[in-house]
């Protein structure tokens, strides 16, 4: 099985600042990572899929990068209804999600 | 509009069964990546079960040989029997539909459905 570790677990920061989070993958998943972020009550959204394309209606501020084992999500100017939880998911050996990061504001 | 709808969820002990059920609208499930995603209490995701648009279905090891994932084409509707059902099943249960070009991603998810296993 794919494990993803998601760093950090939670990460403080105030609207208008960067947001950088990090997945990493026990083995190679090629470029076959995306990306969801969830809020309290909520389904998940998809942000990213294939590790750098931004889904449908996402705005410009998320990037996602990285391929193998590392990846990264970036949120250039944190909005505030960024706040919220995100997770890693892989789909190159059937399907894992990492723990998630908790988005908190500071 | 694309739309995902479960039903079935409830609280059933230890051992027993549940079907839970997901009405689809607003596209073809048979032309579609289908998956059963469900999330534990305060917990992460964890994907449960896919089934590919000719029909072959996947499961998590976690599941395998007591879930079956179903669909009914008539009624666009899908399902999933879940038996032997144990203490840590309880969870949400989203349906969720992936990309046409790549099942393992997901773009529409239902709102869940709470299953709660316990005496």
């Amino acid at each position: 099985e794919v494990v993803l570790t998601q760093s950090p677990a939670t990460l403080s920061l105030s609207p208008g600042e960067r947001a950088t989070l990090s997945c990493r993958a026990s083995q190679s998943v090629s470029t076959f990572l995306a990306w969801y972020q969830q809020k309290p009550g909520q389904a998940p959204r998809v942000i990213i899929y294939d590790a750098s394309n931004r889904a449908t209606g996402i705005p410009a501020r998320f990037s996602g990068s990285g391929s193998g084992t590392d990846f990264s999500l970036t949120i250039s100017s944190l909005e505030p209804e960024d706040f919220a939880v995100y997770y890693c998911q892989q789909r190159s050996s059937w399907y894992t999600f990492g723990q998630g990061t908790n988005l908190e504001v500071k | 509009e694309v739309q995902l709808v479960e039903s079935g969820g409830a609280l059933v002990q230890p051992g027993g069964s549940l079907r839970l059920s997901c009405a689809a609208s607003g596209f073809t499930v048979s032309s579609n990546y289908m998956s059963w995603v469900r999330q534990a209490p305060g917990k992460g995701l964890e994907w449960v079960s896919i089934i590919y648009s000719g029909g072959n279905t996947y499961y998590a090891d976690s599941v395998t040989g007591r879930f079956t994932f179903s669909r009914d084409n008539s009624k666009n509707m899908l399902y999933l029997q879940m038996n032997s059902l144990r203490t840590d099943d309880t969870g949400v249960y989203y349906c969720a539909r992936g990309y046409s070009s790549n099942g393992g991603v997901v773009d529409y998810w239902g709102q869940g459905t709470l299953v709660t296993v316990s005496s």
